[in-house]
């Protein structure tokens, strides 16, 4: 069975540019979140969906940064315009329904770097 | 709010020996779950096991076991004869049935040395 794919796995980029991450969660799965990891502050929730729709968004730094899930199997994470400390490991998740109790599975994440 | 401490940030064994993870946490709910999930050094996180707190019965699978003592808030997890390939670093994680967030402990990074 296919996990949660993202691209890319890897993006380097010049500050002031746009960066779009991109998620597939699992077929079925339909609570959808976006993480970043950092030395320093370690894993950090960005974003939740449910079906679709942004439930959670408190964790998103800034305005800098936008997330989409336009349909139930694709998700993008946007930072326009980039910055150096947005550099980190970004992570999405999938969930099988609404359930507190189930595991998120998680992506293999993108490691981005903004120079 | 909930938190969840991994106190080790790193442990050192050699091959074959026996390694627990300390995990403790903090949450006002009656109803949560917890999680351990391990990230190998090629970056992705795997999830390994969830516990409901209403179940405090141990588990056991393969070299893996866990601990859950609600008594004392812990979740430790227990490696039996250590591989070089359990080098990785664990995340302890907690979910309330009340808030959205799962919310992770700082984890710990173990190596197993041959």
């Amino acid at each position: 069975d296919a996990g949660v794919i993202q691209s890319p796995r890897h993006e380097v980029t010049e500050m002031g540019q746009e960066v779009t991450l991109r998620c597939k969660p699992i077929s079925g799965h339909n609570s959808l979140f976006w993480y970043r990891q950092t030395m320093m502050r370690g894993l950090e929730l960005l974003i939740y969906f449910n079906n679709n729709v942004p439930i959670d968004d408190s964790g998103m730094p800034e305005d800098r940064f936008s997330a989409k899930m336009p349909n139930a199997s694709f998700s993008t994470l946007k930072i326009q315009p980039s910055e150096p400390r947005d550099s980190a490991v970004y992570f999405c998740a999938s969930r099988l329904r609404n359930l507190k109790n189930q595991p998120q599975h998680f992506g293999d994440g993108t490691r981005l770097s903004i120079l | 709010a909930q938190k969840v401490t991994q106190a080790q940030t790193e442990i050192s064994v050699v091959e074959k020996e026996d390694v627990t993870l300390d995990c403790v946490y903090e949450t006002r709910d009656t109803t949560y779950y917890l999680f351990w999930y391990k990230q190998p050094p090629s970056g992705e996180l795997v999830f390994l096991i969830r516990r409901n707190s209403f179940d405090e019965q141990n588990e056991i699978s393969g070299r893996y076991s866990w601990n859950f003592q609600k008594s004392t808030s812990s979740f430790n997890f227990t490696i039996t004869a250590s591989q070089v390939v359990d080098s990785a670093v664990y995340f302890c994680a907690l979910q309330s049935n009340a808030g959205n967030m799962l919310t992770f402990g700082g984890g710990t990074r173990l190596m197993v040395k041959p």
